[in-house]
């Protein structure tokens, strides 16, 4: 099955306490891209990969760092975090065709 | 930059009743693309319509339809045959040609009554 998979999908942190949120698809997708989705802002793109080894940053990208080694894998990492990063997270891939698919989003809950 | 409005916070329709929920956006791009996606509880982001700008059919998902207005930047969904299962978050969001990233607006949350 064609799909966008995101590790874990719920986690409590403590600020400070660096962070991994893992993101894989199987679809030999070349674009990828994380969001975060807060109440009453909708989705905000956070990094994007055109492609392995590159990567750029969306809107909101403080506090985030990314890499693309693989084109399967693009984890969201979170050095040190803080509670105005508790958010939902969400991973998506693009292939030829101009539609993004989701995985099924990170809550994260920085205390 | 491109921005995406949507001005119903929430909305409401009793089932098998016609909804329609508003999108305008803002846009010196001639080529694009605009999407609807629905959030369930589950909080999945599911593709539910995809318009591309250059066309001037709107496009159409089984009861799901666009009304889309390229000279007045509104890109408004309606569902037919509402049903419960339809309850959700909806988004609007646009995508300019060739750039991959997606503009959200806020969200418009739909609640169908039995």
């Amino acid at each position: 099955e064609a799909q966008v998979t995101q590790n874990p999908r719920y986690l409590i942190t403590v600020t400070g306490k660096k962070l991994t949120v893992t993101c894989s698809q199987n679809m030999n997708h070349e674009y990828m891209s994380w969001y975060r989705q807060d109440p009453g802002l909708g989705l905000r793109q956070i990094y994007y990969s055109m492609n392995v080894e590159v990567t750029d940053k969306g809107d909101v990208p403080e506090g985030y760092k990314v890499s693309r080694k693989e084109k399967r894998n693009f984890p969201l990492i979170l050095e040190s975090p803080s509670p105005n990063q508790t958010s939902l997270y969400f991973c998506a891939s693009k292939g030829s065709v101009e539609t993004q698919y989701f995985g099924p989003g990170t809550r994260l809950l920085v205390l | 930059a491109q921005t995406v409005t949507q001005s119903q916070p929430e909305m409401s329709v009793q089932e098998a009743e016609t909804v329609t929920l508003s999108c305008t956006y803002d846009t010196s791009e001639n080529n694009y693309y605009l999407f609807w996606y629905k959030q369930p509880p589950s909080r999945q982001m599911i593709l539910v319509i995809r318009q591309e700008a250059y066309k001037q059919q709107n496009a159409t998902e089984n009861r799901f339809s666009v009304n889309f207005q390229k000279a007045a930047k509104s890109f408004s969904l309606k569902i037919s045959d509402s049903q419960l299962g339809d309850t959700a978050m909806y988004f609007c969001a646009f995508m300019k040609l060739n750039t991959d990233k997606l503009i959200f607006g806020t969200g418009t949350r739909l609640q169908v009554f039995p």
